[in-house]
């Protein structure tokens, strides 16, 4: 069976501080893993994936996420937080055949100045 | 057209009545996703088109949800009879059929509906 958990309903950051979203992921079979971002009553926006190979991924807008396989996590991370950053965050895990999404709960970033 | 759109963006519909929502792909995008966001979830799987082909329904609630994409561009996803429990944004997405970016759904903007 496949799961995504996000632990924290919440995260609040200040500005220029580092941040990190937590996710962590069950499946059968390799995982194809997502970022996505939601802002307010606006749909989901593609971050970033891990598909195969480097398990530091970059993606849009200065984030970053790491795949490790050990720990079954893919934590997305930014260096210097915006508050423009603040939005809802979601993990998603993807079967093989890229078809159905299952996604985390989500997690409020909150970035203040 | 540049991303997915949908509409309405916004639905208030009373206990009972029937509604239709709107997606309009990425254009060439052959895959097509409907999912429901409850206040305060992620998203949740309905079901999946290949061009007019409905290739998995596993995610719709109950028979009052059907939904049809006839000419494997745009499809509609209606509601019968909606329940207050039916209230949700519905998302809609779309994926390339290859290239580099075959594996990423691209989301519209979502319907939210409010049953009374």
């Amino acid at each position: 069976a496949q799961s995504v958990a996000q632990p924290e309903d919440q995260v609040n950051v200040a500005e220029g501080n580092p941040l990190t979203v937590k996710c962590t992921y069950s499946v059968s079979g390799n995982p194809y893993l997502f970022w996505y971002v939601q802002y307010p009553n606006r749909g989901l926006q593609f971050l970033l994936k891990y598909i195969t190979g480097d398990n530091l991924v970059k993606g849009s807008y200065g984030f970053e996420a790491e795949f490790n396989k050990s720990q079954t996590s893919f934590h997305l991370k930014k260096p210097s937080a915006l508050v423009s950053d603040s939005a809802l965050y979601f993990c998603a895990l993807i079967p093989g055949d890229f078809n159905k999404f299952y996604f985390g709960s989500g997690t409020k970033l909150n970035v203040k100045p | 057209g540049a991303g997915v759109s949908q509409s309405p963006r916004y639905k208030v519909a009373k206990r009972g009545q029937d509604v239709a929502l709107r997606c309009d792909p990425i254009s060439g995008h052959v895959s097509l996703f409907w999912y429901q966001q409850a206040l305060g979830q992620g998203p949740e799987f309905l079901t999946y088109f290949q061009n007019e082909a409905q290739l998995d329904k596993s995610g719709l609630p109950s028979d009052r949800f059907f939904a049809e994409r006839p000419e494997g561009s745009v499809s509609t996803l209606k509601i019968q009879r909606t329940q207050q429990e039916d209230s949700a944004v519905y998302l809609c997405a779309s994926r390339s059929p290859s290239g580099p970016t075959q594996e990423t759904q691209y989301f519209g903007p979502g319907t939210r509906l409010l049953v009374l």
